[in-house]
């Protein structure tokens, strides 16, 4: 089976730096996805880990730790635009099936 | 990468009725996927939409309340039948263009309302 668990929201100041930790459990465990989703948007993607380590894209960063089962995306110099759901998603299973997390809730205020 | 349009994109349903929504990307993708998004919360898989078989159903969901067609490997659609309040939610198509791992793609969302 396949259990994400993030935090349900988090607050943050802008030009600061969040991180925003997902722990999982899947079986037949394919990779992790980061997702953001805007109110009243689709999701769009961030990040995909499937190593252990730091996968660095601009302002965020996503690390993953297979062993663990643990990921963190970390976003820096916050903008008020950042200010959105973050869902983390694991591939698993024989169909590799992504199942996603019940995402955190971004507040970035001044 | 692949754009995914979804229609309608909204609608007002009347209880006991069925709506269909329909999913069409932009390229040949080897995976479909549809999704439920409740109010105020994350997305839950209801079901892949194989092409030119029946859909694979996640635990919760059933192919009588959710009929899905995939007739080929750019279209979808999916029926919400005899629809009640708590059917209220966006319903998401994504497409994956590998069988293996990568990048899942979204449409916009048809969201949907049950009086």
């Amino acid at each position: 089976g396949q259990n994400i668990d993030q935090p349900t929201e988090m607050t943050a100041t802008e030009g600061a730096i969040v991180q925003i930790n997902c722990t999982y459990q899947t079986s037949g465990f394919n990779g992790l996805f980061w997702y953001q989703q805007h109110a009243g948007e689709a999701p769009t993607f961030l990040s995909y880990n499937v190593l252990d380590g730091l996968e660095e894209k601009g302002r965020f960063s996503s690390f993953l730790s297979r062993s663990k089962g643990y990921s963190y995306l970390l976003l820096k110099e916050l903008q008020m635009k950042d200010s959105a759901s973050y869902l983390c998603a694991s591939y698993g299973g024989a169909t590799n099936k992504l199942i996603f997390g019940t995402g955190t809730l971004l507040a970035v205020q001044p | 990468s692949a754009v995914i349009s979804q229609k309608p994109s909204r609608d007002i349903c009347q209880r006991g009725t069925s709506l269909t929504i329909q999913c069409q990307v932009d390229s040949q993708v080897t995976m479909m996927f549809w999704y439920r998004q409740q109010p105020g919360q994350s997305l839950t898989l209801i079901a892949t939409a194989n092409q030119g078989s029946e859909a694979t159903y996640e635990s919760g969901f059933v192919i009588d309340k959710f009929p899905i067609s995939r007739p080929n490997l750019t279209f979808s659609t999916l029926t919400v039948s005899n629809m009640s309040p708590e059917d209220s939610s966006i319903y998401l198509c994504s497409a994956r263009q590998g069988a293996g791992t990568g990048e899942l793609f979204f449409g916009e969302g048809s969201r949907l309302t049950v009086l």
